[in-house]
């Protein structure tokens, strides 16, 4: 099955600089790449997704690069802001089109 | 977006009792749900995958006597967490995909179980 590896585990970032999460996946059948932000004991919220015919996609401060060659995919936040703190995780469709996900990175902005 | 309920939000049990959750999609038809585990600080682990009028589909090392799922109808999934034990407490959400080759899933608000 689908496996999705997500690195950095936690990363601490001041306000305004930018922050990088990456993932990797194993199964080069999925197509599908979506980004969701989870705050404590909140649901899950989707930032951003991308398609693999899509190299890179944005909105606003948000980005999500794909290079589907070597089965990686990147969120880039911009100027980052104290309320962009949460846990953020990467995800991959497989086959039964479920969502397999990353471990998640856990950011925090500090004023 | 869609919509996705799910309810309770929080349940507290005795150790032996079932407890039920309800996951509906309230403003789409949803052909398929997805039933995800969190422990504290946790990736989402996917349970099983509930299809509407057939059976579920259980992941590796999912009990399917324990966590019985039905999907009934369009818009109803149930996860009922059989003989709770305090090793069940977890937090519980479920997603749904609207029609079936649309990728996003939305997510329920989920379900916090407590079992004593």
């Amino acid at each position: 099955g689908e496996n999705v590896e997500q690195h950095p585990s936690t990363l601490s970032v001041q306000e305004g600089d930018s922050a990088v999460i990456k993932c990797t996946y194993s199964d080069s059948a999925s197509n599908y790449f979506p980004w969701y932000k989870q705050e404590l004991g909140k649901r899950p919220q989707l930032i951003i997704d991308i398609r693999s015919n899509v190299g890179e996609k944005k909105d606003q401060r948000i980005a999500v690069t794909l290079n589907k060659t070597a089965k990686h995919f990147s969120l880039h936040i911009t100027e980052t802001q104290p309320e962009d703190s949460a846990v953020y995780f990467c995800a991959a469709v497989n086959s039964g089109y479920a969502l397999n996900f990353g471990k998640g990175t856990s950011l925090l902005v500090t004023p | 977006g869609a919509v996705v309920s799910q309810h309770p939000s929080r349940v507290i049990c005795k150790s032996g009792t079932s407890v039920k959750i309800e996951c509906r999609s309230l403003d789409f038809q949803a052909t398929t749900m997805f039933w995800y585990r969190q422990f504290p600080k946790k990736s989402l682990m996917l349970m099983a995958t509930s299809n509407e009028g057939s059976k579920a589909t259980y992941e590796q090392g999912v009990e399917k006597d324990k966590f019985l799922i039905n999907h009934a109808s369009l818009t109803l999934s149930t996860l009922t967490v059989t003989s709770a034990h305090p090793e069940d407490s977890s937090f519980y959400i479920c997603s749904a995909r609207e029609g079936t080759a649309n990728e996003k899933l939305f997510f329920g608000s989920g379900t916090q179980l407590s079992v004593l």
